[in-house]
C-alpha cells in the first residue's frame, strides 16, 4: 500500500516560517490535503488539491506538491497555529486502503 | 451551517458489537459520500470505510473488512457503521466526515472538508 512519509515533529519560532513535508513516492502525480488537528479537537481541512485553501484559512498558509515530496508552509507562525498536522492522498493502485494518511507531524510554536 | 453529529460509542468487550450513528445538517446530504475516520489515543488518523452519496457503492480498509458494515438512510441524513467482531485494536475515536465534492456514485479521490466531534469506541473486559 501506499505511504506518506511526515517528520514526526517542526518546531519554529513565532515569526518564522514552518514547513512541514509529506514524502511519497511520485506523490507529484497525486492531489495532496492537509488537516490541522489541535488537541480535543476534530481535524480541519487547511490545503486541498495541493494549494487550494478553503475559506477562513490565512493566506500565510500555502501548499506545494512536486516530484516526490509535499510541502505545508506556514509563514509568520503565530502560537495559535501549533497543532499536528496530517497530509492525505487517494491511491489509486486499489491496495484496500484507498484513502492514506500521513503518521502526522506535530508543530511547536518555541 | 454543516453539522455532523456522532453518536453510539461506549464501552463494549471484546467480541462485541455495536452501531455507530452521524446524523448530518447543513447540506444536502445524498449529493456527497460520506466516510468513518478513527484515531486511536496517542495515534494518527485512519480511514476506515466510505460510501457514495446514493449508498451504491462501498468501500473498507483491510483492517475492518468483514466486521464492519458501512450504510446510510438519505432520508433520515444519517450515516451509520455497524460493527461485529470488535477487538481491543479497534479502540478509537471515531470520527464522520463529508466529502468535499459532490457525487452520487463515485467513491473515489475523497477529501473530507467537514467532520464530526468524534465518538470514543473502547473495547476492553
Amino acid at each position: 500500500s501506499y505511504v506518506l512519509t511526515q517528520p514526526p515533529s517542526v518546531s519554529v519560532a513565532p515569526g518564522q516560517t514552518a514547513r512541514i513535508t509529506c514524502g511519497g513516492n511520485k506523490i507529484g502525480s497525486k492531489s495532496v490535503h492537509w488537516y490541522q488537528q489541535k488537541p480535543g479537537q476534530a481535524p480541519l481541512l487547511v490545503i486541498s488539491y495541493d494549494s487550494d485553501r478553503p475559506s477562513g484559512i490565512p493566506e500565510r498558509v500555502s501548499g506545494s506538491n512536486s516530484e516526490n515530496t509535499a510541502t505545508l508552509t506556514i509563514s509568520r507562525v503565530e502560537a495559535g497555529d501549533e497543532a499536528d498536522y496530517y497530509c492525505q492522498v487517494w491511491d489509486d493502485s486499489r491496495s484496500g486502503h484507498p484513502v492514506v494518511f500521513g503518521g502526522g507531524t506535530q508543530l511547536t510554536v518555541l | 451551517e454543516v453539522q455532523l453529529l456522532e453518536s453510539g460509542g461506549g464501552l463494549i468487550q471484546p467480541g462485541g458489537s455495536l452501531r455507530l450513528s452521524c446524523a448530518a445538517s447543513g447540506f444536502t446530504f445524498s449529493n456527497h459520500a460520506m466516510s468513518w475516520v478513527r484515531q486511536a489515543p496517542g495515534k494518527g488518523l485512519e480511514w476506515v470505510s466510505g460510501i457514495s452519496g446514493r449508498g451504491d457503492n462501498t468501500y473498507y480498509a483491510d483492517s475492518v473488512r468483514g466486521r464492519f458494515t458501512i450504510s446510510r438512510d438519505n432520508s433520515k441524513r444519517t450515516l451509520f457503521l455497524q460493527m461485529n467482531s470488535l477487538k481491543a485494536e479497534d479502540t478509537a475515536i471515531y470520527y464522520c466526515a463529508k466529502d468535499l465534492k459532490v457525487a452520487l456514485s463515485a467513491l473515489t479521490r475523497l477529501l473530507f472538508d467537514y467532520w464530526g466531534q468524534g465518538i470514543l469506541v473502547t473495547v476492553s473486559s
